[in-house]
């Protein structure tokens, strides 16, 4: 069975920018997680999505926006990219909210 | 606040010899626990979780966790180390009904043949 994907793999963005991160969850998956992890740092929430509606928000500035579509799969937006939002997007699927299976992420650089 | 501890950032052990990985977590009731791993630039692997129930459990690759209560504690352990275990190792904690996991600064494991 495929795992979670996410798109792009890698991508490098200047500062003030905006950029949309995608994913797809496992098949049956109806949960969506993103974590931000900075280097040398575990993954930090950012948002989970259920049946498309948010469940839960971490503590990030508004810039950082999601959405969930009705094939499950997510998209992640980040606005007016800072330095400091360079870091490895990961995704995560659930089928019950308790266990998440993380997709490979996705590497931005800010520059 | 709830919060995760591995208090050791790097841990260097010879093939062939045990492994021990701490994790402490701070939560009033009893969390849902996790450990994964992470090899360099990917993504995170689920090694083994615990809701309830027996207190030790096994995992993939050979791992096990033994939650401990009393210590609030989850420590990862496995018998004989292989060179491929050398990788990144998380302890998470999803207090249950909130959604999101709350991870660890992880511990980086170096192997030596």
């Amino acid at each position: 069975d495929a795992g979670v994907t996410q798109s792009p793999t890698h991508l490098i963005k200047t500062r003030g920018q905006q950029v949309t991160l995608r994913c797809s969850p496992i098949s049956g998956h109806k949960s969506v997680s993103w974590y931000q992890q900075v280097l040398g740092q575990g993954p930090q929430f950012i948002f989970q999505y259920y049946e498309k509606e948010e469940r839960g928000r971490g503590n990030f500035p508004d810039r950082f926006s999601a959405r969930q579509f009705p094939n499950y799969s997510s998209e992640l937006n980040v606005n007016a990219l800072l330095l400091g939002d360079s870091a490895l997007y990961l995704c995560a699927s659930s089928p019950n909210s308790y266990e998440q299976y993380f997709g490979p992420g996705t590497r931005l650089t800010v520059t | 606040a709830q919060s995760v501890t591995q208090p050791d950032i790097h841990i260097t052990v010879s093939e062939g010899a045990s492994l021990e990985l701490r994790c402490n977590y701070s939560y009033g009731a009893t969390p849902y626990l996790f450990w994964y791993v992470q090899s360099p630039g990917q993504g995170l692997q689920l090694l083994l979780k615990y809701f309830s129930g027996d207190t030790l459990v096994q995992g993939i690759k050979g791992f096990e966790a033994e939650f401990k209560r009393s210590q609030s504690s989850f420590n990862l352990r496995k018998p004989s180390v292989h060179w491929s275990d050398a990788a990144e190792y998380f302890c998470a904690v999803d207090s249950s009904g909130t959604y999101k996991y709350i991870f660890g600064t992880g511990t980086r494991l170096k192997v030596l043949a």
